[in-house]
């Protein structure tokens, strides 16, 4: 069965570059999810799309943003790096209306 | 807000042994709860969930019980195994409204043989 997909699985970015997480859905899930888990922490939610829209949003610094394309796969861009931004990028997806968020692999970002 | 507490590790078990893994939630209304497994150096899957009162989820041999009188969401398997060592997070989803997961800090299983 597919399952999400993100890229890189992987990146290394030094202090104050921007870096592009790519994210692709299970197909014909309509929601994307991104959550944000440092070292030895719980993962935190960061924003939520449903069908391109933004949906909900949570603790995502203002040097984040994000979308949802209109093949529902969602990219979330990050600027000005800290060192504090290295952690594991999760995207999640779901079918809307049901109960399970499957996640991706992540993507682990080490600033330096 | 919403927030869910689970049990501080980490747990080292033998093999064999019983094992519980405490959580408790706080949320209005009804949310769903989910145990979640992460592996070393891999990322979340869902290991089982239950949407309401008194429903038990269960997978592996792992099994865990809605339980609203005393707002938890223990999680339990009578026999671990060598590979049931990862971190072990449990989470809630608000009914309605915002869809996002809110999780516990995780607790780390580790299992001898």
């Amino acid at each position: 069965a597919a399952g999400v997909i993100q890229s890189p699985r992987h990146l290394i970015k030094e202090k104050r570059e921007t870096a592009t997480l790519k994210c692709y859905p299970i197909p014909r899930h309509d929601t994307v999810y991104w959550y944000q888990q440092g070292p030895g922490q719980d993962p935190q939610f960061l924003i939520s799309f449903y069908e391109k829209m933004q949906s909900d949003k949570g603790s995502i610094p203002d040097r984040f943003s994000a979308q949802q394309f209109s093949d529902y796969h969602s990219e979330l861009n990050m600027s000005s790096l800290e060192l504090g931004d290295s952690a594991l990028y999760f995207c999640a997806s779901s079918l809307s209306n049901t109960h399970e968020q499957f996640f991706g692999p992540g993507t682990r970002l080490t600033v330096l | 807000g919403d927030s869910v507490t689970q049990m501080e590790g980490p747990v080292t078990l033998s093999e064999e042994a019983f094992l519980t893994i405490n959580c408790t939630y706080t949320a209005t209304g009804y949310p769903s709860l989910f145990w979640y497994v992460q592996y070393p150096g891999e990322g979340l899957q869902l290991l089982l969930k239950a949407t309401k009162a008194d429903d038990k989820g269960s997978n592996k041999g792992f099994e865990a019980t809605y339980r609203k009188e005393t707002t938890s969401f223990h999680l339990e398997k009578g026999s671990v195994q060598v590979s049931d060592s990862a971190v072990y997070f449990c989470a809630l989803r608000h009914q309605g409204g915002s869809e996002k997961l809110v999780f516990g800090k995780g607790t780390k299983l580790t299992v001898n043989p």
